[in-house]
């Protein structure tokens, strides 16, 4: 199994650019989520999906967008991008929503707005 | 005022210490904590999870909650350069879905 991966690892934009983060995981998961590291800040929940079809904001959701097509994708789009979502970004799924449930976690995507 | 505190370090500690890592919180509904192990431009990995108050142990590493002080602890005995990396509480609610909160991270060092 591969888990969870994401692409690009890397990317770099212009402000105002468009662009799409990747997310696939194969464990067969109904929950997926992500999120974004920032320093001194932790890991904060910008949106999430309790399955195909069904998606719902989290902490910090303004400026993405996502979509759940299958249960294996789970693509976040940055729609006119800015300084501020500079970031690294995480994308997770896990079998459940209790405290129980391990939440398993991609590489990471590093994002740098110009 | 964050719900979740942690001190970012970084913490340096040879080889062999025991290493004390904390966080505080203020939510009093908090009934999972868990800690995330996070190397170097890598995602966060699970090592422990804990459901209310008590000790659980795994190895070289303790987690401890106190919810009477809001306050949870991991140690790591016998530490080992290997043990090099950001550690991140986080914390859960019984219910409430997604909502896991995380700490910003503690940095550690193990020198050989």
């Amino acid at each position: 199994n591969a888990g969870v991966t994401q692409t690009p690892k890397f990317q770099v934009l212009k402000t105002g650019q468009s662009m799409t983060l990747q997310c696939a995981q194969d464990m067969n998961h109904e929950y997926m989520s992500w999120y974004r590291q920032d320093p001194g800040m932790g890991l904060r929940l910008i949106h999430y999906s309790v399955g195909a079809g069904i998606t719902d904001q989290g902490e910090v959701p303004n400026g993405y967008n996502v979509s759940r097509s299958t249960t294996e994708d789970f693509p976040l789009r940055l729609l006119s991008a800015a300084p501020s979502q500079t970031s690294v970004y995480f994308c997770a799924s896990r079998t459940g929503t209790s405290g129980s449930s391990e939440q398993f976690f991609g590489p990471g995507t590093r994002l740098t707005v110009l | 005022q964050k719900e979740v505190e942690q001190d970012p370090g970084p913490l340096s500690v040879p080889e062999g210490a025991i290493v004390s890592l904390n966080c505080t919180y203020s939510n009093s509904a908090f009934q999972y904590f868990m800690w995330y192990r996070q190397y170097s431009r890598k995602g966060p990995e699970l090592l422990m999870y804990t459901y209310s108050s008590g000790n659980k142990e795994d190895g070289r590493f303790t987690a401890q909650v106190d919810k009477s002080s809001k306050y949870i602890s991991l140690f790591i005995r016998d530490s080992q350069p290997s043990d090099s990396a950001t550690y991140l509480c986080a914390m859960k609610r019984n219910t409430g879905g997604f909502k896991t909160i995380f700490g910003a991270g503690t940095r550690l060092f193990v020198k050989a």
